[in-house]
C-alpha cells in the first residue's frame, strides 16, 4: 500500500511570491489534514477534509492560505503571499474512516521564505 | 498552558541503555498516538492507544485516560533510535490531533 506522497519536497520563496503544496493520501482515506510544523516545535493542524467538505479551517490564516479537495481525493495548499513567518514544514496526513482515526503522515514539504 | 506537555525535551542515551518519556494532557485525550521524526523529516507512526498498553518490539508504550498521562519506553536503545518523538491526543468527537513539542533523543555509541 502507497503511502501519504507529497511534493514538492522542498520550496524557497521571496516574500509575497505565491506557492502551492500537493498531497496524494492513502488509497480509500477519507478524511485529509494539513499541518504546519515551525521549526523544533510539533506539527499544528491547519485545515482538514472529509471527502471534499471542509470540516474545520479555524486555524487556516484565510487572508493568504487556501486548502481545496474537489473530487475528495488529492488536496492542494496554496499561500497567496508569503511571509518570512510562513517557513515551515508543511504535512499532510490521511486517516480512514470507522474503527481507528490512526492519522499517517507524508514526508512534508519544507518552506523557507527569505 | 501547553494542551499535551512532553517530558524529557531532550535526552541523550548510550547504546543498549533503557529511557521512559512523558505526555502530560490537560484535554480529555481519547486516543494517543506516538511518532518518531527522523533525522528526514518524515514522521513515522510508532504507536496509536486507546486506554490500556501495547508494546512492539524494544517499545511500549502505556495511555490512561483516567490520569491524563502516556508513556514510551525503549528498551536497549539502538543508534537508529534517535530522532525526535511526538505524541499527540485526539478528543471525543474531534478527529484531530494535538501534538506536545516532541523530546529530541539522541542515541550515542
Amino acid at each position: 500500500e502507497a503511502g501519504v506522497t507529497q511534493s514538492p519536497r522542498y520550496a524557497v520563496l521571496q516574500e509575497g511570491q505565491a506557492v502551492s503544496f500537493w498531497c496524494d493520501p492513502i488509497s480509500g482515506h477519507d478524511t485529509l489534514y494539513w499541518y504546519q510544523q515551525p521549526r523544533d516545535q510539533g506539527p499544528q493542524l491547519l485545515v482538514y477534509f472529509r471527502d471534499e467538505a471542509v470540516i474545520d479551517n479555524s486555524q487556516l490564516p484565510s487572508d493568504r492560505f487556501s486548502a481545496v479537495r474537489p473530487k475528495g481525493t488529492n488536496s492542494t495548499l496554496k499561500i497567496q503571499s508569503a511571509k518570512q513567518g510562513d517557513t515551515a514544514t508543511y504535512l499532510c496526513a490521511s486517516s480512514p474512516l470507522g474503527g481507528s482515526y490512526e492519522q499517517y503522515f507524508g514526508p512534508g514539504t519544507r518552506l523557507t521564505v527569505l | 498552558g501547553d494542551k499535551v506537555k512532553q517530558s524529557p525535551s531532550a535526552l541523550s542515551l548510550q547504546e543498549g541503555t533503557n529511557s521512559a518519556l512523558r505526555c502530560n494532557f490537560s484535554i480529555a485525550a481519547t486516543t494517543v498516538q506516538w511518532f518518531l521524526q527522523n533525522p528526514r523529516g518524515s514522521l513515522i507512526n510508532l504507536f496509536y492507544l486507546v486506554p490500556g498498553t501495547k508494546e512492539n518490539g524494544r517499545l511500549k508504550s502505556a495511555f490512561d485516560s483516567k490520569e491524563s498521562y502516556s508513556t514510551l519506553h525503549i528498551r536497549d536503545a539502538q543508534l537508529e533510535d534517535s530522532g525526535t518523538y511526538f505524541c499527540a491526543a485526539e478528543t471525543e468527537g474531534a478527529d484531530r490531533l494535538t501534538f506536545g513539542k516532541g523530546t529530541q533523543l539522541i542515541i550515542q555509541p
